[in-house]
C-alpha cells in the first residue's frame, strides 16, 4: 500500500492564480480530509468528506474548494491563491463511522507571493 | 465543538518516562481519545486511542480517568526520537470530524 499520497510536494504560486492540491489513498477508506498548518501552528481543519459525493466544510474554508468524485481521491482546489494560504497542507484518510485512526500524507508546502 | 487543552511544552529527560496531559472535560460519552504526534518536517502520525479502560500499544500507554475529563499519554522510556508536537483529540460513532489544538511540544534532554 502507499498509503496517502500527496502532489507536489512544493508549489509556489502568485497571488490570484489558482491551483489544485492532489490527495489520494489506495486503503478504501471513506473518510478524507484536508487540513493547514501555519509555522509553529497547529492543525487546522479545511474541508472533509465522509465518502463519494459527500463534502463538508471545517474551522477554515473560505477560498477553497473540495469534490470527491472517487473513494480514492479527494482534491483541493484554491480559486484564487492569496499570501495569507501560504501554508503546509496535509490530506488524512481513514475508515468512518466510528472511531478509527487517521492516516496523513507527507504533505504539500505552498508558497503564495 | 468539544475542546482539548494541553500544555504548550514539556521537557524530559531521555530514558526516563514522559506523562503528557490532556483535558477533555466536555467530551461525549460516545467519543474516543486520540493522540497523535508529528515530528518535524513530517505529517502527524497516530499514537493511541481508547475510550474508558488504560490503553496499551507498542509506541505508548493511554491512562483515562475515571470521569473521563482527562487523560495521560505515557511514553514509558523517551528516546530523543520522541521530541515531537504530541496532539490529543476526540472522534466517535456520528462525529468523524477530527480537529486538533495546539499540542504540546516534548523536548527530550539528553
Amino acid at each position: 500500500n502507499a498509503g496517502v499520497t500527496q502532489t507536489p510536494k512544493f508549489q509556489v504560486l502568485k497571488t490570484g492564480q489558482s491551483m489544485t492540491l492532489q490527495c489520494a489513498q489506495d486503503m478504501n477508506h471513506e473518510y478524507m480530509s484536508w487540513y493547514r498548518q501555519d509555522p509553529g501552528m497547529g492543525l487546522r481543519l479545511i474541508h472533509y468528506s465522509v465518502g463519494a459525493g459527500i463534502t463538508d466544510q471545517g474551522e477554515v474554508p473560505n477560498g477553497y474548494n473540495v469534490s470527491r468524485s472517487t473513494t480514492e481521491d479527494f482534491p483541493l482546489r484554491l480559486l484564487s491563491a492569496a499570501p495569507s494560504q501560504t501554508s503546509v497542507y496535509f490530506c488524512a484518510s481513514s475508515f468512518s463511522q466510528g472511531p478509527y485512526e487517521q492516516y496523513f500524507g507527507p504533505g504539500t508546502r505552498l508558497t503564495v507571493t | 465543538d468539544a475542546k482539548t487543552t494541553q500544555p504548550n511544552s514539556m521537557e524530559s529527560n531521555e530514558e526516563e518516562p514522559v506523562h503528557l496531559p490532556c483535558n477533555h472535560s466536555t467530551i461525549s460519552g460516545t467519543d474516543y481519545i486520540h493522540w497523535y504526534r508529528q515530528l518535524p518536517s513530517q505529517g502527524p502520525e497516530y499514537v493511541i486511542h481508547g475510550l474508558t479502560s488504560n490503553v496499551n500499544n507498542r509506541m505508548a500507554s493511554l491512562a483515562i480517568a475515571e470521569d473521563r475529563k482527562s487523560s495521560t499519554l505515557i511514553l514509558h522510556r523517551a528516546t530523543l526520537r520522541d521530541a515531537a508536537v504530541y496532539y490529543c483529540t476526540r472522534r466517535g460513532f456520528g462525529n468523524e470530524k477530527l480537529t486538533f489544538g495546539t499540542g504540546t511540544r516534548l523536548t527530550i534532554i539528553p
